[in-house]
């Protein structure tokens, strides 16, 4: 099976523009998380889609958005940029079960400048 | 909100030393997993434990959960260098929902 795809690899943007990244899961994989991972911050849980209904959210602001599809490839979206959201988004696809490991693909290098 | 720490943050080791590392959760988990995440890549799901004072192996790796589920272990015996990386526990919270909160993780260097 193929992996967890995301892109784009890497991104630059300037502070207030907007941003979405895409994620598509591994076949059959029903739930979509995200992650923002920082070196002081570590991994932080922004969202979880399944079945293209948001399931759990983290504590960010709500410039931070995401949806899914019915294919379960999913879209994370960030509006009026700020310099500290330059982070590498990580998206990670599950069978969406209870227990189930994630499975997470290399990730968005967003820079904000 | 749920908080999951990790301890050391940072260890360095010569080739063949023992390393281990302490996961602790301010609130009861239901389960809990362990990733390694090596230098440039991504976290990659090494195990999961869910009973009280559960066991488990991996070869040179022992993961073991706490009897009140708040907090775990991940010990390496005789480290290799192809054990470098950052390794991270994920809890979920007892309370319900499939939401996985990561831990702080601990960084291993592993010189010759």
């Amino acid at each position: 099976k193929a992996g967890v795809t995301q892109t784009p690899r890497y991104l630059i943007k300037t502070r207030g523009q907007q941003v979405t990244l895409s994620c598509s899961p591994i076949s059959g994989h029903r739930s979509v998380s995200w992650y923002q991972q920082t070196p002081g911050q570590g991994l932080q849980f922004l969202f979880e889609y399944f079945s293209e209904t948001q399931r759990n959210k983290g504590n960010f602001p709500g410039r931070f958005s995401g949806r899914q599809f019915s294919n379960s490839r999913s879209e994370m979206n960030v509006s009026t940029l700020e310099l500290g959201d330059s982070a590498l988004y990580l998206c990670a696809s599950s069978e969406g079960v209870w227990g189930s490991p994630l499975h997470f693909g290399n990730g968005t290098r967003l820079t904000v400048t | 909100g749920q908080q999951v720490m990790q301890i050391p943050q940072y260890q360095h080791v010569q080739e063949g030393e023992d390393f281990t590392t302490y996961c602790n959760s301010s609130t009861t988990l239901s389960n809990i997993q362990w990733y390694k995440q090596r230098p440039g890549g991504h976290p990659v799901f090494l195990i999961q434990l869910v009973k009280s004072g559960e066991v488990k192996k991996q070869k040179r790796l022992t993961f073991q959960f706490g009897e009140a589920k708040k907090n775990s272990s991940l010990h390496i015996t005789a480290t290799q260098t192809t054990d470098v990386g950052t390794y991270f526990c994920a809890g979920r919270d007892s309370g319900g929902g499939n939401k996985l909160t990561f831990g702080t993780g601990t960084q291993l260097k592993v010189e010759l």
